[in-house]
């Protein structure tokens, strides 16, 4: 069965405090593994996607990596405006898309 | 402006009354998405469409209907609501495999 399972559930920095949230998946035939941005009250917004093991893509202060089982998003000297809640998801095989039930990301000024 | 867009917004009724949920999206993709969102479960798939006249079932399909008559609407459909459906849902749509662009979402309540 298609799993996802993110961790930690919540995690609070300090403003420059640099850290990593991690994926960990199982899917039958990886057609990618994206990740989202959710603020309050309002529908995930896309930041990457990642298609094969091995591959980066970086955007701000944020890159995220894959690896066969996991990926992790790597959050570099965060600001407060980087507060929110990270979703990881795949789609497998059968088109069909999984979320993990996210990341909720705290970061103090 | 490429968007999805949902509609209504906000939504309270009574358990048994059926309703529909219009989600439209300006963009000419193929794949649209409906999901529900609960405190501590995520984001979960409930119907999705690979194109016009192709839906299949996510992961929380029952008591739910989807129809893609038009490539831009994918109406979500419940003939007889009941509390456990009550929840956040947003629609979302996207090229084929690849990102995927979300509504503002619908907040429903079921009485």
């Amino acid at each position: 069965e298609d799993q996802v399972t993110q961790s930690p559930e919540a995690l609070r920095l300090q403003e420059g405090e640099s850290s990593s949230l991690n994926c960990s998946y199982t899917v039958s035939g990886l057609r990618g593994l994206f990740w989202y941005r959710q603020d309050p009250g309002k529908g995930p917004e896309f930041l990457f996607t990642l298609y094969s093991a091995g591959e980066e893509k970086e955007k701000e202060r944020l890159k995220a990596t894959l690896t066969k089982k996991e990926s992790f998003l790597h959050i570099t000297a965060p600001k407060p405006e980087d507060s929110a809640t990270y979703l990881c998801a795949v789609q497998g095989g059968g088109f069909k898309t999984i979320f993990g039930a996210g990341t909720r990301l705290f970061v103090k000024a | 402006e490429a968007q999805v867009t949902q509609n209504p917004r906000y939504l309270i009724t009574v358990t048994g009354k059926k309703l529909t949920v219009t989600c439209s999206q300006n963009m000419n993709h193929e794949y649209m998405s409906w999901y529900r969102q609960d405190p501590g479960l995520g984001l979960r798939q409930i119907y999705y469409s690979m194109n016009v006249e192709v839906t299949d079932k996510g992961d929380v399909p029952e008591g739910y209907k989807v129809s893609r008559k038009e490539k831009r609407n994918f109406p979500l459909i419940l003939e007889s609501p009941s509390p456990n459906q009550t929840s956040l849902y947003f629609c979302a749509s996207s090229l084929s495999i690849g990102e995927q662009f979300f509504g503002p979402g619908t907040r429903l309540t079921v009485l």
